[in-house]
């Protein structure tokens, strides 16, 4: 069974960048599919943050493309994501997800504020 | 880019009536690339249906996709009280690999 964690702080200061990771088990995320970011602001819907490639391609959302950024490491089946100067309508619950044509498996989320 | 919206914004049904949630494409897309997920409060979503009419794994037949080109449609034949929730259509386009989501229906009971 594909499992999937995320990890990462529960607090980020204005203008800092929060970093995530999303530990995978049960999938190797050099086999296949797309490993993607997720956020849900609360009550509010989901949207897609980006995506990283079995092959360690990665794709953006437009709108926050020139803040984002996705890495992975192989050796330790995890993939991560780092938003740069983030400002308070970054606060939300970050998902992990795999990713073909749908997201078939998610992690919990965590919840992340951003706040001095 | 390709906006998802998704009617009515909320759905109030008692359980054992019929569900009809919409989802409608700002430009026409292949059913392959077109899934629905459920969120439940304090959960994370999950997938209940992808290229556009498939059920993914354990999901009750109650639910059913249907639609093409830029007009999709999730049916719940028959509301269960753990049906109650929100539900979002979501997209995929190949090139560059993007994914968007819709609004979300949220079916609550009346």
């Amino acid at each position: 069974q594909v499992q999937l964690q995320e990890s990462g702080p529960v607090l980020v200061r204005p203008s800092e960048t929060l970093p995530l990771t999303c530990t995978v088990s049960g999938y190797s995320i050099s086999s296949g599919y797309f490993w993607g970011w997720i956020r849900q602001p609360p009550g509010k819907g989901l949207e897609w943050i980006g995506s990283i490639s079995e092959r360690g391609s990665t794709s953006y959302n437009s709108s926050l493309k020139s803040r984002v950024a996705i890495s992975r490491d192989t050796s330790r089946n995890q993939f991560s994501l780092k938003l740069n100067s983030v400002t308070a309508t970054d606060t939300a619950f970050y998902y992990c997800a795999r990713g073909g044509a749908a997201f078939d498996f998610w992690g919990h989320g965590t919840m992340v504020t951003v706040s001095s | 880019e390709i906006v998802l919206w998704q009617s009515p914004g909320t759905l109030s049904l008692s359980p054992g009536e019929r569900a009809t949630l919409s989802c409608r494409a700002s430009q026409s897309i292949s059913s392959k690339y077109l899934a629905w997920h459920q969120q439940k409060p304090g959960q994370a979503p999950r997938l209940l249906i992808y290229g556009a009419s498939t059920r993914a794994t354990g999901i009750p037949d109650r639910f059913s996709g249907s639609g093409s080109g830029t007009d999709f449609t999730l049916t719940i034949s028959r509301l269960e009280p753990e049906d109650f929730a929100v539900y979002y259509c979501q997209q995929y386009v190949t090139s560059p690999p993007t994914w968007t989501f819709g609004q979300g229906t949220k079916v609550e009971i009346k």
